[in-house]
């Protein structure tokens, strides 16, 4: 298996546009996972699913954050519209059920100008 | 609510000395500890893990130890090579937290030859 596989790998964009992260879990992993690295806080838990259902979304800083799992094998999280503060690294990570050992993709590092 | 937290931001230490990296929780309902070990430009990974019926798991170089009754647990490595230095995240779950880990800021740990 290729791993938890994350798009772009870097992204540039500027303040007031659209921004779409993208994930491909494990295949056979039901659980997964966005997290947001910064300096202040370290990796802060955006949101999860369970069988592509959001199941904790209190993560999630605003209402310009969106999150989606349309089936078992993508998920994508988006923000409309972008702010220099959201500028940070996102972190997809799946796993199986009832594991706590995670499997992170590369990241997507975030830079809103 | 930094319900982990890992006060030390960096730590550094000479080869083949032992690093020792802390992590304090405050959720007494947390049963399951881990370390993910970080390189720049890549995921986390799982390092090592530990149960809250255990106080110490070893593996290799790696040792945890959980004192429950303090809410703390650190990271054991020796001896301590260049190719440990990374950023070590602790996080915990279990209990109410269902199938999420939080995760602390992390330590950025330098190894120096």
């Amino acid at each position: 298996d290729a791993g938890v596989i994350q798009s772009p790998r870097h992204e540039v964009t500027e303040m007031g546009q659209e921004v779409t992260l993208r994930c491909k879990p494990i295949s056979g992993h039901d659980y997964l996972f966005w997290y947001r690295q910064t300096m202040m806080r370290g990796l802060e838990l955006l949101i999860y699913f369970n069988n592509n259902v959001p199941i904790d979304d209190s993560g999630m800083p605003e209402d310009r954050f969106s999150a989606k799992m349309p089936n078992a094998s993508f998920s994508t999280l988006k923000i409309q519209p972008s702010e220099p503060r959201d500028s940070a690294v996102y972190f997809c990570a799946s796993s199986e059920q009832g594991l706590y050992g995670y499997t992170f993709g590369s990241g997507t590092r975030l830079t809103v100008v | 609510d930094q319900q982990v937290k890992q006060n030390s931001p960096s730590l550094s230490v000479q080869e083949g000395r032992i690093s020792i990296l802390n992590c304090d929780y405050t959720n007494s309902m947390f049963d399951y500890f881990l370390w993910y070990k970080k390189y720049p430009a890549e995921g986390p990974t799982f390092l090592i893990s530990i149960s809250s019926i255990k106080d110490k798991n070893e593996d290799g170089r790696f040792t945890v130890f959980l004192n429950k009754s303090a809410k703390h647990l650190s990271l054991h490595i020796v001896p301590s090579q260049p190719g440990d230095s990374a950023v070590y995240f602790c996080a915990a779950g279990g209990g109410t937290s269902g199938s999420r880990l939080t995760f602390g800021e992390g330590t950025q740990l330098t190894v120096n030859p």
